[in-house]
């Protein structure tokens, strides 16, 4: 398997502009996890899926963050309208299972996100 | 969230053994100690995890406390790719809607040549 895969790697857009992150997921995992780390914060959990159904989005900063997950092998997290403060590297997790023995969590290469 | 408490910072020698700690006094019955790290430009990756007994794998060993308020993590022999930061995360392994993986602020590890 390829892995958690992200894209774009990167990503220049300017305040007030639509961002969409993507991501795919490890084939056969339940669950899906979104990030955002930045040097002020660390690393933030925004949002989780599990079985595509969003399970806790108490992370997510505001109205303008959204996250979708329309099949087992696709997830977006859109940003609109983007703000220079939403600069940060947004990661991509996706889990098998948390309940059993094998509970590793794979994490994708990141998307920089840099709004100007 | 039960919280942890890693030193921000340690340094070590290479080829050396490492052994970073982690302090959890609120840990629950149900929460598993995990371990992760993140190498510069990359995002984190999994280290290892147990419950109460000792663990040990490829990468590294942990050793849990006997009363499992602390941790340690040891890397027998580290290289110059152990530089990273290193997270020590309690997770509650039983209960649904509870499984977030929440990070701190982790312990920057530098090996010198």
């Amino acid at each position: 398997d390829a892995g958690v895969i992200q894209s774009p790697r990167h990503e220049v857009t300017e305040m007030g502009q639509e961002v969409t992150l993507r991501c795919k997921p490890i084939s056969g995992h339940d669950y899906l996890f979104w990030y955002r780390q930045t040097m002020m914060r660390g690393l933030e959990l925004l949002i989780y899926f599990n079985n595509n159904v969003p399970i806790d989005d108490s992370g997510m900063p505001e109205d303008r963050f959204s996250a979708k997950m329309p099949n087992a092998s696709f997830s977006t997290l859109k940003i609109q309208p983007s703000e220079p403060r939403d600069s940060a590297v947004y990661f991509c997790a996706s889990q098998q299972t948390i309940h059993q023995e094998n509970t590793e969590a794979f994490f994708g290469q990141g998307t920089r996100l840099t709004v100007v | 969230d039960a919280k942890t408490t890693q030193p921000n910072s340690m340094e070590s020698n290479e080829e050396e053994p490492v052994h970073l700690p982690c302090n959890h006094s609120t840990i629950s019955g149900t929460d598993y100690i995990h371990w992760y790290r993140q190498l510069p430009s990359q995002g984190p990756e999994y280290v290892i995890h147990g419950l109460t007994s000792n663990v040990n794998n490829r990468m590294a060993s942990l050793a849990i406390a006997e009363d499992r308020k602390s941790s340690t993590l040891i890397l027998h022999r580290a290289t110059l790719r152990d530089a990273a930061v290193y997270y020590c995360i309690l997770r509650d392994g039983a209960n649904f809607g509870n499984e977030k993986l929440t990070f701190g602020t982790g312990t920057r590890l530098t090996i010198i040549p």
